[in-house]
């Protein structure tokens, strides 16, 4: 079966620093992998997806993130960490049409301090 | 293309009512899925329509109820609803074909007191 664990419910990061949120799935097959971000009282947005091909994957706000299949993983970066980053953050993988085969990591909830 | 969109935006209900909640999906896309937010639970997956039938469908008792229509717009409906049903009720849609990413409404905050 597979799963989703996103190491970490709470990150801090000073603003200007790297953004690292970590998230590591299992699967049997090949999986699709996304990252969505949540603001407060907002549904989720959609900030990226790994579908195949290329492993680094770019996303909105300067996000991207790296497939990485020997490790199982799908790490999210930024650069740069910006006030407007404060937000929760979720993995998610798919291996198939139904949302039973939809699975969300529990989430990472970023605070960027000034 | 519109978004997914949800109404009403906020509910505040009492014990022992019941409520419904729409969901109209993106043009095209005829998955339809629903999820409980809350602190204490998180992000929690009540069901899924797919034309107009319930396809999946999580843990939760039988008081939470769906429907799709032929238009994919879906409702949700909650009876007899009770303090822990208060959270943030989302709706996403998928057109269903690879990747199967979800697009989520801005959700219903349901309040019940």
């Amino acid at each position: 079966a597979q799963s989703v664990t996103q190491l970490g419910s709470h990150v801090s990061v000073s603003e200007g620093a790297l953004v690292l949120l970590r998230c590591n799935y299992s699967s049997s097959v090949p999986p699709y992998l996304f990252w969505y971000v949540q603001y407060p009282n907002q549904g989720l947005q959609l900030l990226l997806k790994y579908t195949t091909g290329a492993t680094l994957v770019k996303g909105i706000n300067g996000f991207e993130a790296e497939f990485k299949k020997s490790e199982t993983s799908f790490h999210l970066t930024k650069p740069s960490a910006h006030m407007s980053d404060a937000a929760e953050y979720f993995c998610a993988v798919s291996q198939g049409g139904g949302t039973y085969k939809y699975i969300f990591g529990t989430g990472t909830r970023l605070k960027v301090l000034a | 293309k519109a978004g997914v969109t949800q109404t009403p935006r906020y509910l505040i209900k009492t014990r022992g009512q019941q409520v419904t909640l729409s969901c109209s999906p993106i043009s095209g896309h005829r998955s339809v899925s629903w999820y409980q937010q809350t602190p204490g639970q998180g992000l929690q997956f009540l069901f899924e329509y797919f034309s107009e039938t319930q396809r999946n469908k999580g843990n939760f008792p039988g008081r939470f109820s769906g429907r799709q229509f032929s238009n994919s717009r879906s409702e949700m409906n909650v009876s007899t609803l009770e303090l822990g049903d208060s959270a943030l009720y989302l709706c996403a849609s998928s057109p269903d074909r690879p990747p199967y990413e979800q697009y989520f409404g801005p959700g219903t905050r349901l309040t019940v007191t």
